[in-house]
Protein backbone atom coordinates (compact mmCIF):
# COMPACT_ATOMS: atom_id res chain seq x y z
CA UNK A 1 0.00 0.00 0.00
CA UNK A 2 0.75 3.33 -0.64
CA UNK A 3 2.05 5.14 2.12
CA UNK A 4 4.22 8.60 3.77
CA UNK A 5 6.95 7.58 6.09
CA UNK A 6 9.33 10.21 8.47
CA UNK A 7 12.67 9.54 10.22
CA UNK A 8 13.25 9.79 12.76
CA UNK A 9 9.89 9.27 14.98
CA UNK A 10 11.85 11.21 17.71
CA UNK A 11 14.80 13.14 17.81
CA UNK A 12 16.82 15.19 20.83
CA UNK A 13 19.51 17.44 19.53
CA UNK A 14 21.53 20.28 21.17
CA UNK A 15 20.96 24.07 20.51
CA UNK A 16 23.46 25.27 17.00
CA UNK A 17 23.17 21.73 15.29
CA UNK A 18 21.46 21.15 11.65
CA UNK A 19 19.27 18.70 11.49
CA UNK A 20 17.56 17.10 8.64
CA UNK A 21 13.98 15.29 9.04
CA UNK A 22 13.28 12.77 6.49
CA UNK A 23 10.32 12.78 4.80
CA UNK A 24 9.11 9.70 1.98
CA UNK A 25 6.21 8.76 0.06
CA UNK A 26 5.38 6.53 -2.45
CA UNK A 27 1.51 7.52 -3.59
CA UNK A 28 3.52 9.47 -6.70
CA UNK A 29 2.37 12.91 -5.47
CA UNK A 30 3.42 15.98 -6.70
CA UNK A 31 2.44 18.62 -3.48
CA UNK A 32 4.86 17.87 -0.41
CA UNK A 33 4.59 19.92 2.71
CA UNK A 34 6.03 19.96 6.09
CA UNK A 35 3.98 21.28 9.51
CA UNK A 36 5.02 22.25 13.13
CA UNK A 37 2.55 21.17 15.91
CA UNK A 38 2.40 22.90 18.79
CA UNK A 39 0.42 23.33 21.87
CA UNK A 40 -1.99 26.22 21.41
CA UNK A 41 -0.69 27.25 17.61
CA UNK A 42 -2.52 23.94 15.82
CA UNK A 43 -0.65 23.37 12.36
CA UNK A 44 1.63 25.65 10.81
CA UNK A 45 2.97 25.81 7.67
CA UNK A 46 6.57 25.13 7.13
CA UNK A 47 7.58 24.94 3.71
CA UNK A 48 6.16 23.04 0.33
CA UNK A 49 6.89 21.59 -2.94
CA UNK A 50 5.06 21.66 -5.99
CA UNK A 51 7.04 19.12 -7.78
CA UNK A 52 11.07 18.03 -8.02
CA UNK A 53 13.21 21.77 -7.83
CA UNK A 54 10.13 23.53 -6.64
CA UNK A 55 10.03 24.66 -3.12
CA UNK A 56 8.24 27.42 -1.18
CA UNK A 57 7.90 29.13 2.14
CA UNK A 58 5.32 28.85 4.39
CA UNK A 59 4.44 30.87 7.18
CA UNK A 60 6.67 30.26 9.38
CA UNK A 61 9.69 29.10 7.19
CA UNK A 62 12.75 31.02 9.40
CA UNK A 63 15.73 29.08 10.12
CA UNK A 64 14.16 25.87 7.92
CA UNK A 65 14.88 24.71 4.29
CA UNK A 66 13.89 21.89 2.07
CA UNK A 67 14.99 20.36 -1.51
CA UNK A 68 13.16 18.63 -3.86
CA UNK A 69 15.42 15.87 -6.27
CA UNK A 70 12.75 13.44 -6.58
CA UNK A 71 9.26 13.35 -6.38
CA UNK A 72 9.15 10.52 -3.31
CA UNK A 73 11.84 12.85 -0.89
CA UNK A 74 11.28 16.36 1.05
CA UNK A 75 13.88 16.57 3.42
CA UNK A 76 13.46 19.18 6.18
CA UNK A 77 16.73 20.90 7.21
CA UNK A 78 17.02 22.57 10.34
CA UNK A 79 20.54 24.92 10.00
CA UNK A 80 21.24 25.59 13.39
CA UNK A 81 18.80 24.09 15.73
CA UNK A 82 17.26 26.28 18.65
CA UNK A 83 15.36 25.84 21.35
CA UNK A 84 12.42 27.40 19.67
CA UNK A 85 12.10 24.58 17.43
CA UNK A 86 11.24 22.33 19.51
CA UNK A 87 7.98 20.58 18.15
CA UNK A 88 5.89 17.93 16.55
CA UNK A 89 6.79 18.06 12.90
CA UNK A 90 4.47 16.36 10.23
CA UNK A 91 4.94 15.85 6.86
CA UNK A 92 2.19 15.29 3.84
CA UNK A 93 1.41 14.76 0.42
CA UNK A 94 -1.18 15.43 -1.91
CA UNK A 95 -2.19 15.34 -5.58
CA UNK A 96 -3.74 17.98 -7.71
CA UNK A 97 -7.32 16.75 -6.48
CA UNK A 98 -10.27 15.53 -8.37
CA UNK A 99 -12.41 16.00 -6.03
CA UNK A 100 -11.44 18.37 -3.06
CA UNK A 101 -7.53 18.17 -1.62
CA UNK A 102 -7.02 15.18 0.60
CA UNK A 103 -3.13 15.88 2.34
CA UNK A 104 -2.13 12.11 3.47
CA UNK A 105 -0.11 13.18 6.55
CA UNK A 106 3.05 10.61 7.88
CA UNK A 107 2.91 9.78 11.71
CA UNK A 108 5.26 12.88 12.65
CA UNK A 109 9.19 13.56 14.12
CA UNK A 110 9.29 14.77 17.81
CA UNK A 111 12.01 16.73 17.99
CA UNK A 112 13.09 18.30 20.77
CA UNK A 113 16.30 21.06 21.05
CA UNK A 114 17.99 21.47 24.49
CA UNK B 1 -3.67 36.81 10.94
CA UNK B 2 -5.75 34.05 11.76
CA UNK B 3 -7.81 33.06 8.97
CA UNK B 4 -9.77 29.76 10.44
CA UNK B 5 -10.90 30.46 14.08
CA UNK B 6 -12.04 27.45 15.66
CA UNK B 7 -14.03 26.68 19.22
CA UNK B 8 -13.54 25.26 21.93
CA UNK B 9 -9.93 24.49 22.22
CA UNK B 10 -11.23 21.81 24.52
CA UNK B 11 -14.79 19.40 24.59
CA UNK B 12 -15.89 16.73 27.24
CA UNK B 13 -19.14 14.93 26.52
CA UNK B 14 -20.48 11.50 27.69
CA UNK B 15 -20.80 8.63 25.83
CA UNK B 16 -23.62 8.93 23.47
CA UNK B 17 -24.15 12.76 23.34
CA UNK B 18 -23.39 15.26 20.83
CA UNK B 19 -20.08 17.03 20.01
CA UNK B 20 -20.37 20.03 18.26
CA UNK B 21 -17.09 21.99 17.04
CA UNK B 22 -17.39 25.20 15.41
CA UNK B 23 -14.92 26.67 12.93
CA UNK B 24 -15.07 30.42 11.57
CA UNK B 25 -13.03 31.86 7.97
CA UNK B 26 -12.47 35.26 6.86
CA UNK B 27 -11.31 34.60 3.24
CA UNK B 28 -14.46 34.48 0.87
CA UNK B 29 -12.46 32.86 -1.39
CA UNK B 30 -12.34 29.60 0.35
CA UNK B 31 -14.00 26.76 -1.33
CA UNK B 32 -13.56 24.00 0.07
CA UNK B 33 -13.24 22.88 4.01
CA UNK B 34 -11.98 19.51 5.60
CA UNK B 35 -11.72 18.40 8.85
CA UNK B 36 -9.15 16.34 9.80
CA UNK B 37 -8.99 13.92 13.01
CA UNK B 38 -6.09 13.15 15.00
CA UNK B 39 -5.15 10.56 17.71
CA UNK B 40 -2.72 10.82 19.90
CA UNK B 41 0.90 10.20 18.25
CA UNK B 42 -0.84 10.16 14.88
CA UNK B 43 -0.59 12.05 12.05
CA UNK B 44 -4.09 13.85 11.10
CA UNK B 45 -6.48 12.21 8.39
CA UNK B 46 -8.92 13.46 6.72
CA UNK B 47 -12.79 13.14 8.50
CA UNK B 48 -15.18 14.36 5.99
CA UNK B 49 -15.50 17.56 4.11
CA UNK B 50 -18.05 19.95 2.51
CA UNK B 51 -17.93 22.62 -0.70
CA UNK B 52 -19.57 25.81 0.33
CA UNK B 53 -22.57 25.03 -2.69
CA UNK B 54 -24.49 22.48 -0.36
CA UNK B 55 -25.78 23.32 3.35
CA UNK B 56 -24.91 20.03 4.66
CA UNK B 57 -23.03 16.39 4.44
CA UNK B 58 -23.24 13.56 6.66
CA UNK B 59 -20.85 10.56 6.85
CA UNK B 60 -22.06 8.03 9.36
CA UNK B 61 -22.18 9.81 12.94
CA UNK B 62 -20.10 12.82 11.83
CA UNK B 63 -21.84 15.91 9.71
CA UNK B 64 -20.98 19.10 8.21
CA UNK B 65 -23.28 22.37 8.80
CA UNK B 66 -22.00 24.63 6.25
CA UNK B 67 -23.60 28.65 6.37
CA UNK B 68 -22.29 30.51 3.45
CA UNK B 69 -23.55 34.05 4.87
CA UNK B 70 -21.58 33.66 8.28
CA UNK B 71 -19.01 32.31 6.84
CA UNK B 72 -19.15 29.75 9.36
CA UNK B 73 -18.84 25.80 9.31
CA UNK B 74 -19.23 23.10 12.03
CA UNK B 75 -18.42 19.50 13.15
CA UNK B 76 -21.58 17.43 14.98
CA UNK B 77 -20.57 14.34 16.09
CA UNK B 78 -24.11 12.58 17.29
CA UNK B 79 -24.08 9.21 19.78
CA UNK B 80 -20.29 10.46 20.85
CA UNK B 81 -18.32 7.21 21.70
CA UNK B 82 -14.81 7.06 24.08
CA UNK B 83 -12.96 5.86 20.42
CA UNK B 84 -13.91 9.47 19.07
CA UNK B 85 -11.47 11.29 21.33
CA UNK B 86 -9.20 12.96 19.59
CA UNK B 87 -8.26 16.34 18.36
CA UNK B 88 -10.19 17.52 15.34
CA UNK B 89 -8.76 20.37 12.93
CA UNK B 90 -11.09 22.20 10.78
CA UNK B 91 -9.11 23.71 7.59
CA UNK B 92 -9.94 25.98 4.36
CA UNK B 93 -8.30 26.40 0.87
CA UNK B 94 -9.29 27.65 -2.51
CA UNK B 95 -8.64 27.09 -5.94
CA UNK B 96 -5.93 29.00 -7.32
CA UNK B 97 -4.50 28.67 -3.25
CA UNK B 98 -2.38 25.96 -4.54
CA UNK B 99 -3.30 23.25 -2.50
CA UNK B 100 -2.54 24.50 0.59
CA UNK B 101 -4.82 23.97 3.83
CA UNK B 102 -5.45 27.00 6.21
CA UNK B 103 -6.21 24.87 9.83
CA UNK B 104 -7.69 25.87 12.78
CA UNK B 105 -6.16 25.29 16.06
CA UNK B 106 -7.95 22.44 17.33
CA UNK B 107 -10.00 21.47 19.38
CA UNK B 108 -9.52 18.29 22.11
CA UNK B 109 -12.15 16.03 22.37
CA UNK B 110 -12.91 13.52 25.00
CA UNK B 111 -15.52 11.46 25.25
CA UNK B 112 -16.39 9.85 28.90
CA UNK B 113 -17.80 6.79 28.90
Amino acid sequence: DAEITQSPRHKITETGRQVTLACHQTWNHNNMFWYRQDLGHGLRLIHYSYGVQDTNKGEVSDGYSVSRSNTEDLPLTLESAASSQTSVYFCASSEVPREGNTQYFGPGTRLTVL
Amino acid sequence: QQQVKQSPQSLIVQKGGISIINCAYENTAFDYFPWYQQFPGKGPALLIAIRPDVSEKKEGRFTISFNKSAKQFSLHIMDSQPGDSATYFCAATYQGGSEKLVFGKGTKLTVNP
